[in-house]
């Protein structure tokens, strides 16, 4: 498989759940993000991990915990919820390098009840 | 000020007209730049990468002006396929310094 996989694509959860989100990338690349999307907003930051070390927390609450066993997986934990966190969850990856390029997975469109 | 701003549209153009988006950026220490397109509720696809010189891509040419902090996208020949929103993106020289523009939508009627 190539390109950025992501896995649920959609997932619908209470605010006592926990599931996780996942990410996979098969480009070679070394950096990986995740991105919200909230409806008609612009994409917004979450985490940056490069060769498996988050170099990025965009202040977001610790309900998100990002994981990365290694350059090609990426998780976000996801634990107590808000209905507010409903959105498009991106990963992306790239190459570590100035300048390179992301390319996104498809997305996981969740939604809190 | 945002890094990177856009203006929301929407663009509504007929078929087969030629169309020009503008994005603007901030810090003038940005290094790369690059068009991505965005269906709805489908994840952000990189359309080109802008260089200096400028670069064309079939109907798609891409512009950056540094003295005025400015890139832009020309579309010609408009098709129906072409409707979607556009995103801007500035690199600031760092593999964890991307800036999205919130992105401009293109409505192309037949």
């Amino acid at each position: 498989e190539t390109g950025v996989t992501q896995t649920p694509r959609h997932l619908v959860m209470g605010m006592t759940n926990k599931k996780s989100l996942k990410c996979e990338q098969h480009l070679g690349h070394n950096a990986m993000y995740w991105y919200k999307q909230s409806a008609k907003k612009p994409l917004e930051l979450m985490f940056v991990y490069s060769l498996e070390e988050r170099v990025e927390n965009n202040s977001v609450p610790s309900r998100f915990s990002p994981e990365c066993p290694n350059s090609s997986h990426l998780f976000l934990h996801l634990h107590t919820l808000q209905p507010e966190d409903s959105a498009l969850y991106l990963c992306a990856s790239s190459q570590a390098r100035r300048g390179g390029e992301q390319y996104f997975g498809p997305g996981t469109r969740l939604t809190v009840t | 000020r945002k890094e990177v701003e856009q203006d929301p549209g929407p663009f509504n153009v007929p078929e087969g007209a030629t169309v020009a988006f503008n994005c603007t950026y901030s810090n003038s220490a940005s290094q790369s730049f690059f068009w991505y397109r965005q269906d709805c509720r489908k994840e952000p696809k990189l359309l080109m990468s802008v260089y200096s010189s400028g670069n064309e891509d079939g109907r798609f040419t891409a512009q950056l002006n540094r003295a005025s902090q400015y890139i832009s996208l020309l579309i010609r020949d408009s098709k129906l396929s072409d409707s979607a929103t556009y995103l801007c993106v500035v690199n600031i020289g760092n593999f964890n310094k991307f800036y999205f523009g919130s992105g401009t939508k293109l409505n192309v009627k037949p």
